[in-house]
């Protein structure tokens, strides 16, 4: 019964290569995200969802290229894998409510060596 | 451009104290978050803040907002070791906008 889930947990890849990851949840919400946190524990929003269309779209090296097949899926392909790319990658999601609070996957440690 | 500040970042105290914590924002919102993230975890809502004076308490923790001051406040009553671990503030653009901005965050140690 997992709300926001995220595949993989770990992901540890070498420089120059392509890697992916995905995003389901399972709470009918319409807005899903996808966010950065460095090894300072700094979040950063990198892109925003609503029902499948494109609706935050921050400053990231466009090797980054998020794709949103359904409102339940957000995936983040990453072209190039750089040192600077490691760092945990969080997915959320949130209804469309007064409050709007984004409820956040349980993140992906990615690794480039 | 929305800035988020806490403030302290790291916090060590000892249990039965109690102790305020503060969330600054540069420009006008209408939403202002805390989450709590467990070491290697992911985030947890804690509390979500709509109006001026708005007041939320849940267990130990009660947060509170001052719309005009852009300040927002988390206070912990008697803290407990269960309670370390590391508080984000996040704050929305105006406007309904579904982007945070969130601040480095308050790593908050425990101790017996």
């Amino acid at each position: 019964d997992t709300a926001v889930s995220q595949t993989p947990k770990y992901l540890v890849t070498q420089m120059g290569n392509d890697k992916s990851i995905k995003c389901e949840q399972n709470l009918g919400h319409d807005t899903m995200y996808w966010y950065k946190q460095d090894s300072k524990k700094f979040l950063k929003i990198m892109f925003s969802y609503n029902n499948k269309e494109l609706i935050i779209n921050e400053t990231v090296p466009n090797r980054f290229s998020p794709k949103s097949p359904d409102k339940a899926h957000l995936n983040l392909h990453i072209n190039s894998l750089e040192l600077g790319d490691s760092a945990v990658y969080f997915c959320a999601s949130s209804p469309p409510t007064t409050t709007n609070t984004q409820y956040f996957g349980p993140g992906t440690r990615l690794t480039v060596l | 451009e929305l800035k988020v500040e806490q403030n302290p970042l790291f916090l060590s105290m000892q249990e039965g104290k109690n102790y305020t914590i503060y969330c600054n924002y540069s420009t006008t919102s209408d939403r202002l978050y805390w989450y709590r993230q467990d070491p290697g975890k992911s985030l947890e809502s804690l509390f979500v803040l709509l109006s001026n004076g708005a007041v939320k308490q849940e267990g130990r923790l009660m947060a509170s907002l001052d719309t005009k001051a852009r300040l927002s406040t988390l206070h912990i009553t008697a803290a407990v070791h269960d309670l370390s671990a590391t508080y984000f503030c996040a704050v929305a653009l105006q406007g309904g906008s579904e982007k945070l901005v969130f601040g480095k965050g308050m790593k908050l140690t425990v101790n017996p």
